[in-house]
Parts: structure tokens; C-alpha cells; sequence
């Protein structure tokens, strides 16, 4: 079954950075995008962006450009996201979300499946 | 930006009524690109309806989406325990994509 596993939990103090990790197994990695999501504590979920898995190519949300950064490895079927210089605010669960049907005309922008997660906790 | 303003934020029923959830948007949502999560404590939303109507995998018949435009309407007919949880609208038809503020379902 397709299936995204992320890694664990992250405590980190501010300045510092993180990178988190989605692998993906059931479907051929590069024929779908991969989107990040953040929830923070309490909130509803936000868009950060994408990044188009055969290409590398990704794509930001507003505010999120500069120290969030997308990659992936498709030898591994794996894509990472990277956070630097951390902020208290940056604190959430950060998933990774497959887009749900893809097709010659690109991908749709709605999720299917998601990870399970990745808590980050900022603190000093 | 598409603001989502989901109402109402609680819903609080009884087993076997019929939930009505709200997603408006702000400007109108482009071919009804539209889609309601369900997600429960600790657990990664998981989808249920995309393309305002179209329920996806395994999901049943007694969840149903509608609308187009600003409104959207997700309806869930003979509530049960297990449909406790907050329900997220999102839209995909521009970017950024953004997403409602969520409604809890609470069963009595």
C-alpha cells in the first residue's frame, strides 16, 4: 500500500536547524509531488509549498521562502525538508503529503496520504 | 489569498442524526477545487471528499460533499462515535493552498 514514513521527533534550540524525512513506499516516487504541511500546536494545518519529485524543482509558499528548503532522493524515495535558523514559532508537527492524482496534466493539490508526522519543538 | 472560514467551529449531536458542516471562501474556488479532511487526536488528516463531491477510497456513501463557488457544504448522515474528530476544508484551485479553521464534531 502506498505508504509515507517520516522521522521522529525533534527538539531543538532556536538558531539551530533541523532536516526531517519522508520515505515513500507502494508508487513510483517521481511520478507524484510531494507537499509539506505544518501544523502548529492547537491549529489548523498551513501549506509550505512543494517540490516536483522528478525535477527537484520546488515551490514555496509566502513565508515560507528562505529557511525552509525542499529536496528529495529518489534513490531512496525519499524527500527532506530543512529548516534553518529556528524559531520558537516554528514549532509544530511538520508532515509530508503525497498529491493525491496526477495525471499528464499535472498533479492535483489535494493530499493522499499523508505522513505521520514529525513533531518539532523549538526551545530554549 | 483564498480565506477558508469554516463554521460552525463545534458541532455537538447524537448518534445516528446528521452533521452539516460550512467551508466559505473568500473568492470563489476555481472548478470546484475543493477537498474535506478528517483528522483525529494525534493522527494525520486523511482524506474524504476532493473535487467538492468526489468521496475518495473507502470512504461511504453516508458522507457526502456539495457546492461550488464560496460555498461548500460537507454532510454526514447517521453520525457514529467514530466520526468524531475536526473536519478541515482546503482549496487547490489557486495558490497558495490554504485551508479552513476546522469544525470539531463532538458525539454525545
Amino acid at each position: 500500500q502506498v505508504q509515507l514514513v517520516q522521522s521522529g521527533s525533534e527538539l531543538k534550540k532556536p538558531g539551530a536547524s533541523v532536516k526531517v524525512s519522508c520515505e515513500a513506499s507502494g508508487y513510483t516516487f517521481n511520478k507524484y509531488a510531494m507537499h509539506w504541511v505544518r501544523q502548529a500546536p492547537g491549529n489548523g494545518p498551513e501549506w509550505l509549498g512543494w517540490i516536483n519529485t522528478d525535477t527537484g524543482k520546488p515551490r514555496y509558499a509566502p513565508g515560507f521562502t528562505g529557511r525552509f528548503v525542499f529536496s528529495v532522493d529518489t534513490s531512496v524515495s525519499t524527500a527532506y525538508l530543512q529548516i534553518s535558523s529556528l524559531k520558537p514559532d516554528d514549532t509544530g508537527v511538520y508532515y509530508c503529503a503525497r498529491a493525491g492524482h496526477c495525471s499528464g496534466a499535472g498533479c492535483q493539490g489535494w493530499f493522499d496520504p499523508w505522513g505521520q508526522g514529525t513533531p518539532v519543538t523549538v526551545s530554549s | 489569498e483564498i480565506v477558508l472560514t469554516q463554521s460552525p467551529g463545534t458541532l455537538s449531536l447524537s448518534p445516528g442524526e446528521r452533521a452539516t458542516l460550512s467551508c466559505r471562501a473568500s473568492q470563489s474556488v476555481n472548478s470546484r477545487s475543493l477537498v474535506w479532511y478528517q483528522q483525529k487526536p494525534g493522527q494525520a488528516p486523511r482524506v474524504l471528499i476532493y473535487g467538492a463531491s468526489i468521496r475518495a477510497t473507502g470512504i461511504p456513501d453516508r458522507i457526502s460533499g456539495s457546492g461550488s463557488g464560496t460555498d461548500f457544504t460537507l454532510s454526514i448522515s447517521g453520525l457514529e462515535p467514530g466520526d468524531s474528530a475536526v473536519y478541515y476544508c482546503q482549496q487547490y484551485g489557486s495558490s497558495p493552498l490554504t485551508f479552513g479553521g476546522g469544525t470539531k464534531v463532538e458525539i454525545k
